[in-house]
């Protein structure tokens, strides 16, 4: 069945430093790829998604780009903020429904 | 407009006990979804709704019963509490089949079985 795999937290940077939050995933046929940040005591939201091999995500500076040689959607990020401090979900649709990652968990310090 | 709605936002109950959460979303969206969320185990599905008047189970349904009572609506509940259903509850709406399509989350409800 459909899968996704994702790093493990928690992931503490200091501003500015460059991030990578790694996915990997595992389905049949062409599933869309998304990156979903939840912050303290709110819903997930969406940050990105990329429906077809190649196509790269992008929003408030993380990208993410659809790898299917790799079975890849890794999240990243030049330069984090203090703000974006939150927890990440790797996640990937097919036909039916969603299947999340467990989460990564960033810190970044001022 | 206000998205997706639940309530209640926190519910402590006892062992036993039974309650429904409830969920609506004013976007005018076919699909509707409940899932749970647990330390260490991102979010699971507990029942989704395609469109509605239709229902079905997820990934963890045991415990769980819905009601899709309108296209607005979409509720869940716990007949029996049981300790191992403390756990954040999301309910989240999509315009169609998840397929490509982005989720829409409401703000949560932390439940607590005791």
């Amino acid at each position: 069945g459909n899968s996704v795999t994702q790093m493990e937290g928690p992931v503490t940077l200091s501003e500015e430093a460059f991030l990578t939050i790694n996915c990997t995933y595992t389905a049949t046929g062409y599933p869309s790829l998304f990156w979903y940040v939840q912050y303290p005591g709110e819903g997930l939201q969406l940050l990105l998604k990329a429906t077809k091999a190649d196509d790269k995500g992008s929003n408030k500076g993380f990208e993410a780009t659809y790898r299917k040689e790799t079975t890849s959607f890794h999240l990243e990020k030049g330069s984090v903020q203090v703000s974006d401090s939150a927890v990440y979900f790797c996640a990937l649709s097919g036909t039916y429904k969603y299947i999340f990652g467990t989460g990564t968990r960033l810190k970044v310090l001022a | 407009n206000a998205g997706v709605t639940q309530t209640p936002k926190f519910q402590v109950l006892k062992t036993g006990q039974s309650m429904t959460l409830q969920c609506a979303q004013d976007m005018n969206h076919n699909s509707m979804y409940w899932y749970r969320q647990d330390p260490g185990m991102g979010l699971r599905l507990i029942y989704y709704s395609a469109s509605e008047g239709t229902t079905d189970k997820g990934e963890v349904p045991n415990g769980y019963n819905v009601s899709r009572l309108n296209k607005r609506e979409f509720s869940l509940r716990l007949e029996s509490a049981a300790p191992s259903q403390t756990s954040v509850y999301f309910c989240a709406s999509s315009v169609d089949r998840p397929q490509g399509e982005k989720l829409f989350f409401g703000s949560g409800t932390q439940l607590s079985v005791l």
